[in-house]
């Protein structure tokens, strides 16, 4: 079982909907979580980081559940420039984990 | 400023030659750092990441090296490249432990292709 386990995707959605993105991560001793952002053939890029109590930051919502081993993102009123790909990232003693990463194409 | 420097930015290179892929970072100090290696259309696949200087953990078993001679130095090789091999390379750095709040600093990556 992978590390660090997300959607298969692609996600084909149009624009204004709302994405909900799932993660699993099976050791429960990962300390800190984050999703990413990466454009085609571009390094990955920090969307933000996942709290215990859920945070936001404009349209991007996200949460942990650290019982459940669950991490969720939730892009509100999506836009053409959301398309790319979504990785969920776990560190776990300085090991730093990437999913596999849920493409989104947001359709207008 | 932080910076990290990756090169080279796309690399050809025949089967069984040698690679050294060299990753430097600037205005920090006792950084982790880390290789990742993406495949056409797959997900980062974490290689080695190193904690100090002389501190390497390999992820995954395969004909690469890496070393870090310096703290802010960090190293790939392989002494035979495979077919397998090509991919997008990415290195890496986490500052020292700032709270809660951590970002993974990467480099631009090198395309390698090995023909």
């Amino acid at each position: 079982r992978k590390e660090v386990e997300q959607d298969p995707g692609p996600f084909n959605v149009p624009e204004g909907a709302t994405v909900a993105f799932n993660c699993t991560y099976s050791n429960s001793a990962s300390q800190s979580f984050f999703w990413y952002r990466q454009d085609c053939r571009k390094e990955p890029k920090l969307l933000m980081s996942v709290y215990s109590s859920g945070n936001e930051d404009g349209r991007f919502t996200a949460q942990l559940n650290r019982a459940s081993q669950y991490i969720s993102l939730l892009i509100r009123d999506s836009k053409l420039s959301d398309s790319a790909t979504y990785l969920c990232v776990v560190n776990r003693d300085d090991k730093i984990i990437f999913g596999k990463g849920t493409r989104l194409h947001i359709l207008p | 400023s932080q910076t990290i420097h990756q090169w080279p930015a796309t690399l050809v290179q025949p089967v069984g030659s040698p690679l050294s892929l060299e990753c430097t970072v600037e205005g920090t100090s006792n950084p982790n750092l880390y290789w990742y290696r993406q495949a056409a259309g797959r997900g980062l696949q974490l290689l080695f990441y190193s904690v100090g200087i002389g501190q390497i953990s390999s992820e995954v078993p395969q004909n690469l090296s890496a070393s870090r001679p310096q703290d802010r130095q960090f190293i790939l090789s392989s002494k035979k490249l495979l077919l397998s091999d090509s991919g997008f390379y990415l290195c890496a750095w986490l500052p020292p432990r700032q709270g809660d709040y951590e970002k993974l600093f990467f480099g631009s990556g090198t395309q390698l292709s090995v023909l």
